[in-house]
């Protein structure tokens, strides 16, 4: 079974500094790799996915990430956080392969923004 | 577009009764939808995937029997905890699928057991 791993559970930075969320998962096939957020009192966005092609994928609100199969990582990345950042963020895999198949979540990283 | 909804959003009930929780997709059709439960302060946990006119299939550990899973039509599916108890209290997320590895979230259930 896969699992994913997200080493930072609590970020605090102030406004306009760069951002990087690091995501590690597990599993020994292709896998599809997602990262959702998670704004106070909201359900769960997506923020961007991975399918394949192109690993630098870009999200909506100026989020990134960067798959490196080698490492088995998934980071996320802004360049320059604002305030209404300040959220809950799940990185997920899913499997590849026939039928759909369910999420699995790291445990979340708590960011927050200091104005 | 991509829309799901969750009904009820809160629901208090009395240790031993059901509740059940419908989510729909209300833009789109869904032949799944998954069930997750998170506890506070932590992730989301896959309880079951529900196949529209199928049987669902539960994670390792879930208890078919307590969490019952209904998907009745591409649009709807239900789940109910029977013979609820206090540590069944969490916060139920449903999500369904549009394409096969995309998910769209509904705003989840919290259920407190008294």
């Amino acid at each position: 079974a896969q699992s994913v791993s997200q080493h930072n559970h609590h970020v605090i930075l102030s406004e306009a500094a760069s951002l990087e969320l690091g995501c590690n998962y597990s599993y020994g096939g292709t896998v599809n790799l997602f990262w959702y957020v998670q704004y106070p009192g909201q359900h769960l966005q997506l923020l961007l996915k991975y399918f394949s092609g192109d690993p630098l994928v870009k999200g909506i609100k100026g989020f990134e990430a960067e798959f490196i199969k080698s490492k088995f990582s998934f980071n996320l990345r802004k360049p320059s956080v604002q305030w209404s950042d300040t959220a809950e963020y799940f990185c997920a895999v899913n499997v590849k392969g026939g039928g759909a198949d369910g999420l699995t979540f790291g445990k979340g990283t708590h960011l927050i923004i200091q104005p | 577009g991509a829309v799901v909804s969750q009904h009820p959003s809160r629901v208090i009930c009395k240790s031993g009764t059901s509740v059940k929780i419908e989510c729909r997709s209300l833009d789109f059709q869904a032949t799944t939808m998954f069930w997750y439960r998170q506890f506070p302060k932590q992730s989301l946990m896959l309880m079951a995937t529900s196949n529209e006119g199928s049987k669902a299939t539960y994670e390792q550990g879930v208890e078919k029997d307590k969490f019952l899973i209904n998907h009745a039509s591409l649009t709807l599916s239900t789940l109910t905890v029977t013979s609820a108890h206090p540590e069944d209290s969490s916060f139920y997320i449903c999500s369904a699928g549009q394409v096969t590895y995309e998910q769209y979230f509904g705003p989840g259930t919290r259920l407190t057991v008294t």
